[in-house]
């Protein structure tokens, strides 16, 4: 069974705050590695889709790496704003599941102002 | 927003009946995946259509069922609803082409069944 852990689970930082989250994975027949953020009531919106052992992404204050040999990956919240409060999912593809994405329970995110 | 639509938003039904969900996909994307979130899990894969046939099936019983349509549009059928069968069902469209897709998402229907 293919298996994706987030953790935390949730956290709750002060505006301002940086803040990471590790996002899990089995290291075998890898793929990719996406980020999706998912506000209240919205559609998740994909944050970056990471494919190379080592890549790194940046978009604004968010940024997230990759490490497919052991089989996990970051996403950094650099100055936290309330904005950002969300939920964060990563989602795994690997040649063994086909087209499937396998999504992790996600890490809830509250900023407080 | 994404461009991808469902419909409807919130639905409930009565244990065995027999429910139709849709999505309309973003412009220019032919493949579309459903998945189910249902409390306090990340979202499972259902199905995926590629040019109107099933391109793949996570573990789902037969009673789960799809359909694309030519103009990439899709529906997912559900007969004999079960209790378990309450959650959030998500439609997500992509491209095909070169490297990973990056997976558009709709805002999801809610389906209560009573």
């Amino acid at each position: 069974i293919l298996n994706v852990e987030q953790s935390p689970q949730s956290l709750h930082v002060q505006e301002g705050d940086s803040t990471n989250f590790t996002c899990s994975f089995p290291s075998s027949n890898f793929y990719a590695l996406h980020w999706y953020r998912w506000e209240t009531a919205k559609s998740p919106e994909a944050l970056f889709v990471m494919t190379l052992n080592g890549d790194e992404k940046k978009k604004g204050r968010i940024s997230a790496t990759l490490n497919t040999k052991e089989g996990y990956s970051y996403l950094y919240i650099k100055g936290s704003q309330p904005e950002d409060s969300a939920t964060y999912l990563c989602a795994f593809e690997n040649w063994q599941a086909g087209t499937a994405l396998i999504f992790g329970k996600g890490t809830t995110l509250s900023v407080s102002s | 927003e994404t461009g991808v639509t469902q419909s409807p938003t919130h639905l409930i039904k009565t244990r065995g009946q027999q429910v139709t969900l849709r999505c309309s996909s973003q412009s220019g994307h032919n493949t579309v995946s459903w998945y189910q979130q249902a409390l306090g899990q990340g979202p499972q894969f259902i199905f995926q259509y590629y040019r109107e046939e099933e391109n793949g099936r996570g573990n789902f019983p037969p009673r789960f069922s799809g359909l694309q349509f030519p103009n990439y549009s899709s529906e997912l059928n559900v007969n004999a609803l079960e209790l378990d069968d309450s959650a959030l069902y998500l439609c997500a469209s992509s491209p095909t082409g070169t490297g990973p897709p990056e997976a558009f998402f709709g805002q999801g229907t809610r389906l209560t069944v009573v």
